[in-house]
C-alpha cells in the first residue's frame, strides 16, 4: 500500500543551524510529494512540492529532491530560524485515485532556540 | 480571501452527544476531504469528497456521516460522539490540477468528555 514515514521529533535546533527532516515513502505508481508546516494553533500550509522524480521543490529557504531510486523526500535548510518552529508533514499524493486524497506522515516537530 | 473556513474552531461534548463540523470553501474545488490530527499519528483521512453529490470513506470513517449538497460545503457529522474521537479536524480542498495539493482549515479541536 502507500504510506509514509518521517523521521521521529522533536527535532531541537540552535538559530542559523542546518536542518535535516528525513522522510521516505512506498507508493505503487508515481505520486506527488509535499511538505506539509503547521505553526502553532493554524492549519497545515503546503511548504513545497515535487510531482516527477529529480524535480526538487523549494520555497523560503526550504528544498527537498524527489528521489525515486531511494524513495526518498528530505527536507533541508541551510540555515534555520526561530520562526521556522513548527510542525512538519511529509504527504503523497495517492497515485491514480484522482481525488485529491493524501497520504501523511506523522509529523517532525522542530524547536529553534535563538 | 477566506479559502477554506472551519466552524466552530473549538467544542466540547458529552459522550453520546451529535454535532455537525462545517467547512465551506470559495475556491471552486472539486475534491474535499476530512482528516483527524492525533499525537503521533500525523493526519488520517476520514471521508472524502470528488465532487457535488458523491462522497466515500477513507482510512477511519466509523462514527462520522458527511454528505456534498453543494461543491462549496462539506459537513462532517458526529452521530454519536465518544472520547476516542476526541482529536484536531482539518478539512482540506483541493482542485485537482495541482496533482493533490491541498489548502486546509485552521482546524476543530473537538473535546469528548
Amino acid at each position: 500500500g502507500n504510506s509514509v514515514t518521517q523521521m521521529e521529533g522533536p527535532v531541537t535546533l540552535s538559530e542559523e543551524a542546518f536542518l535535516t527532516i528525513n522522510c521516505t515513502y512506498t507508493a505503487t505508481g508515481y505520486p506527488s510529494l509535499f511538505w506539509y508546516v503547521q505553526y502553532p494553533g493554524e492549519g497545515l500550509q503546503l511548504l513545497l512540492k515535487a510531482t516527477k522524480a529529480d524535480d526538487k521543490g523549494s520555497n523560503k529557504g526550504f528544498e527537498a529532491t524527489y528521489r525515486k531510486e531511494t524513495t526518498s523526500f528530505h527536507l533541508e535548510k541551510g540555515s534555520v530560524q526561530v520562526s521556522d518552529s513548527a510542525v512538519y508533514f511529509c504527504a503523497l499524493s495517492v497515485p491514480g485515485s484522482n481525488t485529491g486524497k493524501l497520504i501523511f506522515g506523522q509529523g517532525t516537530t522542530l524547536q529553534v532556540k535563538p | 480571501n477566506a479559502g477554506v473556513t472551519q466552524t466552530p474552531k473549538f467544542q466540547v461534548l458529552k459522550t453520546g452527544q451529535s454535532m455537525t463540523l462545517q467547512c465551506a470553501q470559495d475556491m471552486n474545488h472539486e475534491y474535499m476531504s476530512w482528516y483527524r490530527q492525533d499525537p503521533g499519528m500525523g493526519l488520517r483521512l476520514i471521508h472524502y469528497s470528488v465532487g457535488a453529490g458523491i462522497t466515500d470513506q477513507g482510512e477511519v470513517p466509523n462514527g462520522y456521516n458527511v454528505s456534498r449538497s453543494t461543491t462549496e460545503d462539506f459537513p462532517l457529522r458526529l452521530l454519536s460522539a465518544a472520547p476516542s474521537q476526541t482529536s484536531v479536524y482539518f478539512c482540506a480542498s483541493s482542485s485537482g490540477t495541482g496533482r493533490g495539493e491541498a489548502f486546509f482549515g485552521q482546524g476543530t479541536r473537538l473535546t469528548v468528555v
